[in-house]
């Protein structure tokens, strides 16, 4: 089994609805991460989470939220989805020290 | 703020050719150097990684190693096979976050 999971994988949704994306680890990590990845951007970091009581956020946050329901889980959503936020998504985890972080698949979000 | 500059792609290369996949930094300090791999459909996976000055990461064939004096962590493979395929992303370290270059795409033709 993935070490990481992502739900779901692909998802078409319309302009101003709500989507939550998920993500559950089972490397016993307390770092959580979630990144978008767009083409010629490389990855950037939405939000991030040290431990369960402790969120912050990344570089392009606006837009979104996050929850951490526990340690192995960081759902990220979208309140209100716009076409621009179409964008394959990564969540990741890491040990304490941040730095070999280990990724999910990916979910392709398109917003039309 | 920190900053990481890659060679531009795409890239594509014969089967046994040397492969380099340029990389340099602005940071302040002394922060960490990774090289990640994206292949087709999967999300990234840690190539190798250097943690201090003159550190040679390898893995794989790959090697980078650490230049502080041109803040560089230029990739290296000395014969690529078609399997090497994929993006290839170097990133810096700092306070347990990671800052991306915008990466590589590298083809390897048979």
């Amino acid at each position: 089994d993935a070490d990481v999971t992502q739900t779901p994988r692909n998802r078409i949704t319309k302009t101003g609805k709500r989507i939550m994306l998920e993500c559950s680890q089972t490397k016993g990590h307390d770092r959580m991460y979630w990144y978008r990845q767009d083409p010629g951007l490389g990855l950037r970091l939405i939000y991030y989470s040290f431990d369960v009581k402790d969120i912050n956020k990344g570089e392009i946050s606006d837009g979104y939220s996050v929850s951490r329901q526990a340690q192995a889980k960081f759902s990220l959503s979208l309140e209100s989805a716009i076409p621009n936020q179409t964008a394959l998504y990564f969540c990741a985890t890491s040990d304490s020290m941040g730095y070999e972080q280990y990724f999910g698949p990916g979910t392709r979000l398109t917003v039309t | 703020g920190d900053s990481v500059t890659q060679m531009e792609g795409p890239v594509t290369l014969s089967e046994e050719a040397f492969l380099t996949i340029n990389c340099t930094y602005t940071a302040t300090g002394y922060p960490s150097l990774f090289w990640y791999v994206q292949y087709p459909g999967e999300g990234l996976q840690l190539l190798l990684k250097a943690t201090k000055a003159d550190d040679k990461g390898s893995n794989k064939g790959f090697e980078a190693t650490y230049r502080k004096e041109t803040t560089s962590f230029h990739l290296e493979k000395g014969s690529v096979q078609v399997s090497d395929s994929a993006v290839y992303f170097c990133a810096l370290g700092r306070s347990g976050q990671l800052t991306f270059g915008s990466g590589t795409q590298l083809t390897v033709l048979p």
